[in-house]
């Protein structure tokens, strides 16, 4: 069965850095990749989408990458700032068959 | 422009009772997924729905567990004889079409069973 790691340790930063998330899959050849926002007691957030056929996505601060050979996408978040603090999860899919990781909390520092 | 809205956002049952789970999607969206996810754990698939019909249930356990999603109404997630293991936030999530569009989260309904 497909599985999907996003590492399972809090990512502590300082604000204005650069922060960078990892998905990396197995088992699974998704037509799309997507990343949400989740904070404490809510549902996720939808934040970008990137399909199997593109290699790079931006908007505003997000800028997310999807290399199918090496099954992994990339996740950044530039000029980060303390409001960026959250889980951040990575979901694959086909139509609409939405599989998710388990998430990275991300700690941005003031 | 109300979201996707869930209630309750807790509920308390004792092993043994039932728990309906409700949801009503963003407007214009027919398609409904239910979500399960433990604390630390990520989202699990339960079931997809469309209006009146159940699409994929690949994830949702064979036995207690059921979902409907009628031509009126909200979409329901029934579990019956409720056991501890079944404590966890349940989230359901709606789109307005089949073609990879993102999913709307509501934010939950937490279950304890005690």
């Amino acid at each position: 069965s497909q599985k999907i790691e996003q590492n399972s340790e809090a990512l502590n930063i300082q604000e204005g850095k650069t922060a960078t998330l990892t998905c990396n899959y197995t088992n699974y050849s998704p037509a799309y990749l997507q990343w949400y926002r989740q904070d404490p007691g809510r549902g996720p957030v939808f934040l970008l989408l990137i399909r199997e056929n593109e290699k790079e996505k931006r908007k505003e601060r997000l800028k997310v990458t999807f290399d199918t050979t090496l099954k992994q996408s990339l996740f950044h978040i530039t000029a980060s700032q303390p409001a960026d603090s959250a889980t951040y999860l990575c979901a694959l899919g086909n139509f609409n068959k939405f599989y998710f990781g388990s998430g990275t909390k991300l700690n941005v520092k003031p | 422009n109300a979201g996707v809205m869930q209630n309750p956002r807790h509920l308390v049952r004792r092993r043994g009772q039932e728990a309906r789970l409700r949801c009503s999607p963003m407007k214009g969206h027919s398609h409904v997924y239910w979500y399960r996810q433990l604390p630390e754990e990520g989202l699990k698939f339960m079931v997809y729905l469309q209006k009146e019909n159940i699409i994929d249930e690949s994830g949702m356990p064979k036995e207690r567990f059921s979902a409907e999603f009628p031509k009126e109404g909200p979409s329901i997630l029934r579990i019956q004889q409720v056991v501890r293991g079944d404590s966890a936030a349940y989230f359901c999530a709606s789109s307005p079409s089949r073609d990879n569009s993102p999913l709307h989260f509501g934010n939950g309904t937490r279950l304890t069973v005690t």
